[in-house]
């Protein structure tokens, strides 16, 4: 079945410390891929996002990701976490399929310790 | 640029009553989508809107409609709520589809 899974439910890192999220998807065509954050309460941020091109891409405050096709991934990485970054991470798919529905992992949860 | 507005952002209903929510996307944006978000089942999708047009739609009973108008702005309308409709309900615009961005959502409670 098609889906993106985030196999971790809540990290802790302490800050400073580099912070690595996993995202795997299962799609036969390469999708569109997507990092988004949410804050308690709050909508969904777009961090980033990988259409086509180059597999290693920027986004804001700091993150970046890369897309690897033989391993279906989409990890989301920051080489030096904030106290401010605590919060909800979703990784998600638009399957490219010629719908634009996004399919949202499960979401990973990061806590900051001082 | 303004981004995507919603209203109203909190919400509460009972049983049986309908609702609805309004969306109003970035300009220039003519695509509106909608999710739903709970606890139990995350993030899904609702339908998506394209030019006034439904261009695709989730799995969600036929209790859920939406609507798109000529500027874009839509509404999402849920009819005969039941408990399990309370949830956190995004909009999204896009120009075309692809690159989402959300609103702040509407907080809607069923009692």
């Amino acid at each position: 079945a098609q889906s993106v899974t985030q196999p971790d439910i809540h990290i802790t890192v302490s800050e400073g410390a580099s912070l690595e999220l996993r995202c795997n998807y299962s799609y036969g065509a390469t999708p569109y891929l997507f990092w988004y954050v949410q804050s308690p309460g709050q909508g969904l941020q777009l961090l980033l996002k990988y259409f086509s091109g180059d597999t290693l891409v920027q986004g804001i405050k700091g993150f970046e990701a890369e897309f690897k096709r033989s391993q279906s991934s989409f990890n989301l990485r920051k080489p030096s976490v904030h106290w401010s970054d605590a919060a909800e991470y979703f990784c998600a798919v638009v399957p490219g399929d010629s719908s634009y529905k996004l399919i949202f992992g499960s979401g990973t949860r990061l806590l900051v310790r001082p | 640029k303004a981004g995507v507005t919603q209203t109203p952002r909190y919400l509460i209903k009972t049983r049986g009553q309908q609702v609805t929510l309004s969306c109003s996307p970035i300009s220039g944006h003519r695509s509106v989508s909608w999710y739903q978000q709970t606890p139990g089942q995350g993030l899904q999708f609702l339908f998506e809107y394209f030019s006034e047009t439904q261009r695709n739609k989730g799995n969600f009973p036929g209790r859920f409609s939406g609507r798109q108008f000529s500027n874009s702005r839509s509404e999402m309308n849920v009819s005969t709520l039941e408990l399990g409709d309370s949830a956190l309900y995004l909009c999204a615009s896009s120009l075309r589809g692809e690159e989402q961005f959300f609103g702040p959502g509407t907080r809607l409670t069923v009692l």
